[in-house]
């Protein structure tokens, strides 16, 4: 089955330490997008990528990274340098084509600091 | 003034009820309009599309006011199911960025 697949879904990070989140899809999409959500709060755009070899910041993208070397891959790196990364991450996929852009939703990960 | 905004409720409601929410803009140029629905802890999943004729689905109907740059979702004999946040989205079209408004809460009671 197509999807979107988020691993792992849950993870823990210790002071300094830098972690990736794995986000892998098999729908073709060109479009892909990081966002995270805090408790009670709505989803904040993170980075999202048009195409391969190419991504664009969002509204809070200090403290991460991200790569796009494939179209299936979308990796997001929580870095030492998040003061606060306690959050539920979430990735999604688009066509983004034509502005039918909906989006297909991977099922998060749950990231903590010890 | 946010890109999108939503009123975070909660929107506590009983059984049967109708309810509607609103979500506001301010890209005029957006072209593509979606309404998410968002269970505790999980993924968001579209709920539906937002036409700008306004479109139905069983108890469900969204309709776009282009004019004065908001979405309504309308959501008619409230189901216990119902309850979950609901996030509109507002897409610029082409390859932009995504926009979520901070979602609504809905609470349907007994």
């Amino acid at each position: 089955d197509g999807g979107i697949t988020q691993s792992p879904k849950y993870l823990f990070r210790k002071e300094g330490q830098n972690v990736t989140l794995s986000c892998e899809q098999n729908l073709n999409h060109d479009a892909m997008y990081w966002y995270r959500q805090d408790p009670g709060q709505g989803l904040r755009l993170i980075y999202y990528s048009q195409i391969v070899n190419d991504f664009q910041k969002g509204d809070i993208a200090e403290g991460y990274s991200v790569s796009r070397e494939k179209k299936e891959s979308f990796p997001l790196t929580v870095t030492s340098a998040q003061k606060n990364p306690t959050a539920f991450y979430l990735c999604a996929s688009s066509t983004g084509t034509g502005g039918e852009g909906k989006l297909f939703f991977g099922s998060g990960t749950q990231l903590s600091v010890l | 003034r946010k890109e999108v905004e939503q009123d975070p409720g909660p929107f506590n409601v009983p059984e049967g009820a109708t309810v509607a929410f609103n979500c506001t803009y301010s890209n005029s140029a957006s072209q593509s309009f979606f309404w998410y629905r968002q269970d505790c802890r999980k993924e968001p999943k579209l709920l539906m599309s937002v036409y700008s004729s306004g479109n139905e689905d069983g108890r469900f109907t969204a309709q776009l006011n282009r004019a004065s740059q908001y979405i309504s979702l309308l959501i008619r004999d409230s189901k216990l199911s119902d309850s979950a946040t609901y996030l509109c989205v507002v897409i610029p079209g082409g390859y932009q960025k995504v926009t979520f408004g901070t979602g609504t809460k809905l609470q349907v009671i007994p």
